[in-house]
């Protein structure tokens, strides 16, 4: 089966400028992840979903960062106005229930912010 | 709060040599551990996970891992190391408290393989 697909797989933009980044899981699979991994460290959960609707987003940056999955199956993370911090890798995962299933990742997109 | 340790960043190793990347993990409740390795510019791929059951738990590309719950450890292992396996790994423990079932990962160890 299609793993989990993120686009764009990079990005360069200036401060206060905005972004989004795209993520179409695998299919069936109804929670998806948003990770961000900055350089050096491991990822840490930005928002997850249960199909369409958010299930913890209490790591969310709620004041530039924005997240939605309108038809619970391709999602798409924005940032704006960016800063400087933000630089990361923006990860996508999903798993297809709940339990222990296990979460399978996209290539994830790196932001480089000037 | 759920968390794991990773003591070592780097991990040297000769290839045909065993190696033993090492994770510790701090749970209130049943843990549920994972191992995943990242690439240079891919994501994470799984590689193995612990639920309950059997102590040694085998993974993909041969890996293999070790729960001890008396030493709260979750050590990834493999007998024989090949220079592809030179990647970044991830332990993760799954955040039981919140419900919601995220994964805590730990800082990554590096593990390079020399020829």
């Amino acid at each position: 089966e299609a793993g989990v697909a993120q686009s764009p797989r990079y990005k360069i933009i200036e401060k206060r400028q905005s972004v989004a980044f795209w993520c179409n899981p695998i299919s069936g699979h109804a929670t998806l992840y948003w990770y961000q991994q900055i350089l050096g460290q491991g990822p840490k959960l930005l928002i997850q979903f249960q199909n369409n609707g958010v299930v913890d987003d209490s790591q969310l940056p709620k004041d530039r960062f924005s997240a939605e999955r309108l038809k619970g199956v391709d999602s798409t993370l924005k940032i704006q106005p960016a800063k400087l911090e933000d630089s990361a890798v923006y990860l996508c995962a999903t798993k297809r229930g709940g339990g222990t299933d296990t979460q399978y990742f996209g290539p994830g997109t790196r932001l480089t912010v000037l | 709060a759920q968390s794991v340790a990773q003591p070592e960043d780097q991990v040297n190793v000769a290839e045909g040599n065993p190696l033993t990347v090492k994770c510790t993990y701090s749970v209130s409740g049943n843990p549920y551990l994972f191992w995943y390795v990242q690439y240079p510019n891919r994501g994470l791929q799984f590689l193995l996970k612990y639920i309950t059951g059997d102590n040694l738990v085998k993974g993909s590309y041969g890996f293999e891992a070790e729960f001890n719950k008396s030493q709260t450890s979750f050590h990834l292992k493999k007998p024989s190391a090949l220079v592809s396996d030179s990647a970044l790994y991830f332990c993760a423990v799954r955040d039981i408290n919140t419900g919601f079932q995220k994964l805590v990962f730990g800082t990554g160890t590096r593990l390079l393989v020399s020829p």
